[in-house]
């Protein structure tokens, strides 16, 4: 399995592009990668899924370059709604009953006025 | 109406009680996880059922149990809890793709 390695924390200011870069240097051909929200005493939520170069959605952007051995989450123009803890998993999409995704500790990050 | 529900939302219980915390969703998905959040930590998935007939143990199984009653339904136990159990229990479901699950409200739990 895929380890993955993100900053603990990170804070920005309102109206703000974060970027929050996930190392995950062992991804295996077949993986790809994934980013979760989670909001405090809430569960996480799906935000963005990608394999190679970019992706966009209408929450957030990946940017996932050639070797993908990092990828990068950008949120544009966050609010102070945005602070949460953002969960970086690399993974096959797979059928096999043995595989178990692994969590990180994520990224708290923190939106300041 | 939320698509996955945990029951209770919030539960104290006794060192050595049993327990059981529910699941039950509205997605139609297959796959149901069992997982386990401490404060500051990532989740850490305890079962995991691919089916009603499927059951799976994850990292942290020692000390709790599952149910797959149906297609909707999957219950946690712990048989006799303890403090170290004091936790946020999260149920999630899934399609083919385990990347791509969705979770319930959580269950807090606190054993004295």
């Amino acid at each position: 399995l895929a380890k993955t390695t993100q900053p603990i924390s990170m804070d920005s200011y309102e109206g703000q592009e974060v970027n929050i870069t996930c190392s995950h240097n062992n991804i295996a051909t077949n993986d790809y990668i994934t980013w979760y929200q989670q909001f405090p005493s809430q569960g996480p939520r799906f935000i963005i899924q990608g394999y190679k170069t970019k992706v966009t959605n209408e929450v957030a952007s990946l940017f996932i370059p050639a070797d993908r051995k990092s990828s990068t989450l950008s949120l544009p123009r966050v609010s102070l709604s945005d602070t949460a803890v953002y969960y970086c998993l690399v993974g096959p999409q797979t059928q096999d009953s043995n595989y178990q995704l692994i969590w990180g500790a994520g990224t708290k990050l923190i939106i300041k006025p | 109406d939320a698509d996955v529900t945990q029951t209770p939302r919030n539960r104290i219980t006794k060192t050595g009680k049993r327990i059981m915390l529910e699941c039950s969703q509205t997605k139609g998905h297959d796959r149901m996880y069992w997982y386990r959040q401490d404060p500051g930590l990532g989740l850490r998935l305890i079962y995991y059922s691919f089916d009603v007939k499927d059951i799976n143990k994850g990292e942290i199984s020692d000390g709790y149990s599952v149910s797959r009653q149906a297609q909707a339904k999957f219950s946690l136990s712990l048989e006799s809890a303890i403090p170290n159990q004091t936790a946020l229990y999260f149920c999630a479901t899934s399609d083919r793709d385990p990347h791509r699950a969705f979770f319930g409200q959580g269950t807090r739990l606190t054993v004295v």
